[in-house]
C-alpha cells in the first residue's frame, strides 16, 4: 500500500489530454514539492516533472504538473503512442523523514 | 554530465545477505547538499524507495526495511554501497540507484538498474 495514491491506469486516444492524480497527505504532498517520473517499459524511471510543475531541459511542453493542498495532477497534452509508459509520483514526508513514492499510473494510448 | 551504474550479484540465495554498488560520476558526495538513493522495483510492481545517503553521512530508511539494510559511502571511490540482509524471494526486484538533486527533494539522474533475483 503506496503512501500516495494513484489510479492504476489511464487512457486517451492519440491527439488527446490526460491528468494523473496523486493523493498524499498534510506530512508528504501537502508540505512538499512533487516530482513525477516517467518509465518506458524496460527502461529506468526518468524525471519529468519537479517542484510541482518544473520540467527538466528536454521534456516537452505537453507535460504539466500542479499541486493544490495535499493532491498534485501531472497532465499529458497531444498524446503520442510514445508517452505509453507507468507514470510516478513522488515527494518527502516530513513526518516519516522517508521518501515516498506513488502506486503508478499506467498510460495507454489507443 | 552525471551517471550512475548499479553492479552486483545476479542470483542471491535466500538467506543470505546482498551487496549492491552504486558508481557514479559527474558530481562528488562531499558537496554539500547531495544525496544519492536507492529504489527497487519487483518484477510488474511499483517503484518501492529503500535508502539514502547525504553527503554530510546522514542516512535515511524505509521504515519497513530499516532493520536489513544498511547504506554506506566511499566518497574517494565515488561508490554508494547498499547491503541487504536475509534476502528473501519477496526481494526478487531491478534495484536502481539515483542522484538527488542537492538541497532539493527529487531524484534527476538514474541508473540504469540491476535485477536481482533471490532463488536457491
Amino acid at each position: 500500500q503506496s503512501v500516495l495514491t494513484q489510479p492504476p491506469s489511464v487512457s486517451a486516444a492519440p491527439g488527446q489530454k490526460v491528468t494523473i492524480s496523486c493523493s498524499g497527505s498534510s506530512s508528504n504532498i501537502g508540505n512538499n514539492y512533487v516530482s513525477w517520473y516517467q518509465q518506458l517499459p524496460g527502461t529506468a524511471p526518468k524525471l519529468l516533472i519537479y517542484e510541482n510543475n518544473k520540467r527538466p531541459s528536454g521534456i516537452p511542453d505537453r507535460f504539466s504538473g500542479s499541486k493544490s493542498g495535499t493532491s498534485a495532477t501531472l497532465g499529458i497534452t497531444g498524446l503520442q503512442t510514445g508517452d505509453e509508459a507507468d507514470y510516478y509520483c513522488g515527494t518527502w514526508d516530513s513526518s516519516l523523514s522517508v521518501w515516498v513514492f506513488g502506486g503508478g499510473t499506467k498510460l495507454t494510448v489507443l | 554530465q552525471i551517471t550512475l551504474k548499479e553492479s552486483g550479484p545476479t542470483l542471491v540465495k535466500p538467506t543470505q545477505t546482498l551487496s549492491l554498488t552504486c558508481t557514479f560520476s559527474g558530481f562528488s558526495l562531499s558537496t554539500s547538499g547531495v544525496g544519492v538513493g536507492w529504489i527497487r522495483q519487483p518484477p510488474g510492481k511499483a517503484l518501492e524507495w529503500l535508502a539514502l545517503i547525504y553527503w554530510d553521512d546522514d542516512k535515511r530508511y524505509s521504515p519497513s526495511l530499516k532493520t536489513r539494510l544498511t547504506i554506506t559511502k566511499d566518497t574517494s571511490k565515488n561508490q554508494v554501497v547498499l547491503t541487504m540482509t536475509n534476502m528473501d524471494s519477496v526481494d526478487t526486484a531491478t534495484y536502481y540507484c539515483a542522484h538527488l538533486r542537492p538541497n532539493d527533494i527529487f531524484f534527476d539522474y538514474w541508473g540504469q538498474g540491476t535485477l536481482v533475483t533471490v532463488s536457491s
